[in-house]
């Protein structure tokens, strides 16, 4: 069965500093991989997608992932976070089935301090 | 703005009672999605449709009913089956319905469903 793993349920870090949230998932064929942020009481906004090509994918406001086949990761980086990266992350992998739905990992929360 | 509407944000209903939610999306999707998310436990997808008329169970679906009558409208209803209703509820959208295409969701804004 298809599954995701967000290996931090918590991460803090002050600002400036780099950050690494860190995603596995498993999967038996093609895999499409995302990952969503969600600002407190507001729904889901894309950040980043891993569809086929380059591995390394990247957002406009500085996030990069890196897909990592042979360890079935796809870990979130960011070499300098800001205080209003604060939110909390969601790590995806669309399912074979059940047309585009996702499954999600149990998300992040990046807590970012002054 | 092309987008999709949840409504309402919040929403108080008394054990016992049904209530629907309700989804609206002007971007012209094909696909639309139900999700469930508690503290802690990430999202899980309640119901989908990959077509008006048409929609399948999704790994939650007790206790829940759905409709897709026009390709805009997924309206989700809460009915009193549900042992543990309070929760948040995302919409979701996407142009594609599967197979080798590569297209995200699109989410709501949320409903934040309380039961008391």
């Amino acid at each position: 069965a298809q599954s995701v793993t967000q290996l931090d349920s918590q991460v803090p870090v002050f600002e400036e500093a780099p950050v690494e949230l860190r995603c596995n998932y498993s999967s038996s064929v093609s895999v499409y991989l995302f990952w969503y942020v969600q600002y407190p009481n507001q729904g889901l906004q894309l950040l980043l997608k891993y569809l086929s090509g380059s591995t390394l994918v990247e957002s406009i406001n500085g996030f990069e992932a890196e897909f990592n086949k042979s360890q079935t990761s796809f870990h979130l980086r960011k070499p300098s976070v800001h205080i209003s990266d604060t939110a909390e992350y969601f790590c995806a992998v669309r399912r074979n089935q059940a047309g585009t739905a996702l499954i999600f990992g149990k998300g992040t929360t990046l807590s970012v301090s002054s | 703005d092309g987008g999709i509407t949840q409504s309402p944000k919040y929403l108080f209903r008394k054990e016992g009672q049904n209530v629907t939610l309700s989804c609206e999306q002007n971007l012209n999707h094909d696909a639309m999605y139900w999700y469930r998310q508690d503290p802690g436990q990430g999202l899980r997808l309640i119901y989908y449709s990959q077509i008006v008329n048409d929609f399948q169970k999704g790994d939650i679906a007790e206790g829940y009913s759905v409709s897709r009558e026009k390709k805009e409208s997924f309206p989700l209803t809460v009915t009193s089956a549900q042992k543990n209703p309070t929760a948040f509820y995302l919409c979701a959208s996407s142009p594609s319905t599967g197979g080798n295409t590569n297209t995200e969701a699109f989410f709501g804004q949320g409903t934040r469903l309380t039961v008391v």
